[in-house]
């Protein structure tokens, strides 16, 4: 079965320091993989996708993301972390072959980013 | 950017009543939406597929008498729950696929929170 999985339900960081989201990925094929963020009581909003190409992909908000196929890997990375950035981050994943839309979902995981 | 609204943003009803959440995109026509349910602090669990012009697609262990899914035209898709009872009191979000881009990139609503008393 395809999954996606965030191995850590909450993420501490200091304010300034980088921080890192974790995500693994198995999806058959070559996968399209997304970031998306939720603030309290509200939807998503896209951060940042990978479809092909450069393995380091930028996206709003200074995030970015490295996918790493040997790993299956696509871990969300910020080298300064801002208070504003605590929120609820989902990483998802689609085969690409596939023309369903429908996004695997991972279990989310919260960052706290302190003062 | 590509927009997609959902309304209401918050609703509470009584036991057995119905409900309709709908969910409209603004900017662009979606041929597939998507109906997601999420309880406080999980993930997004994918109730349906709504597809203009045909039923909807449920996913396995969704009553489809009880969320009833119409999607009347190519930008708006509407989520009815029917005969609500407090257990179906939840954030339901849709979301909704650009025609025009590429057959991946969705577009999420705020959301809404619906409440059974």
């Amino acid at each position: 079965a395809q999954s996606v999985a965030q191995p850590e339900d909450q993420v501490n960081v200091a304010e300034g320091n980088p921080l890192t989201v974790k995500c693994t990925y198995s999806v058959s094929g070559n996968p399209y993989l997304f970031w998306y963020v939720q603030y309290p009581n509200r939807g998503l909003q896209f951060l940042l996708k990978y479809i092909t190409g450069d393995n380091l992909v930028k996206g709003s908000y200074g995030f970015e993301a490295e996918f790493n196929k040997s790993q299956t890997s696509f871990h969300l990375k910020k080298p300064s972390a801002l208070v504003s950035d605590s929120a609820l981050y989902f990483c998802a994943a689609v085969r690409g072959s596939s023309n369903t839309g429908k996004l695997i979902f991972g279990q989310g995981t919260t960052l706290q980013v302190k003062p | 950017g590509a927009v997609v609204s959902q309304h209401p943003s918050r609703v509470i009803c009584k036991s057995g009543t119905s409900v309709k959440i709908e969910c409209r995109s603004l900017d662009f026509q979606a041929t597939t939406m998507f109906w997601y349910r999420q309880f406080p602090k999980q993930s997004l669990m994918l109730m349906a597929t709504s597809n203009e012009g045909s039923k909807a697609t449920y996913e396995q262990g969704v009553e489809k008498d009880k969320f009833l899914i119409n999607h009347a035209s190519l930008t708006l898709s509407t989520l009815t729950v029917t005969s609500a009872h407090p257990e179906d009191s939840s954030f339901y979000i849709c979301s909704a696929r650009d025609d025009g881009s590429g057959a991946n990139v969705l577009t999420f609503g705020a959301g809404s929170r619906l409440t059974v008393l």
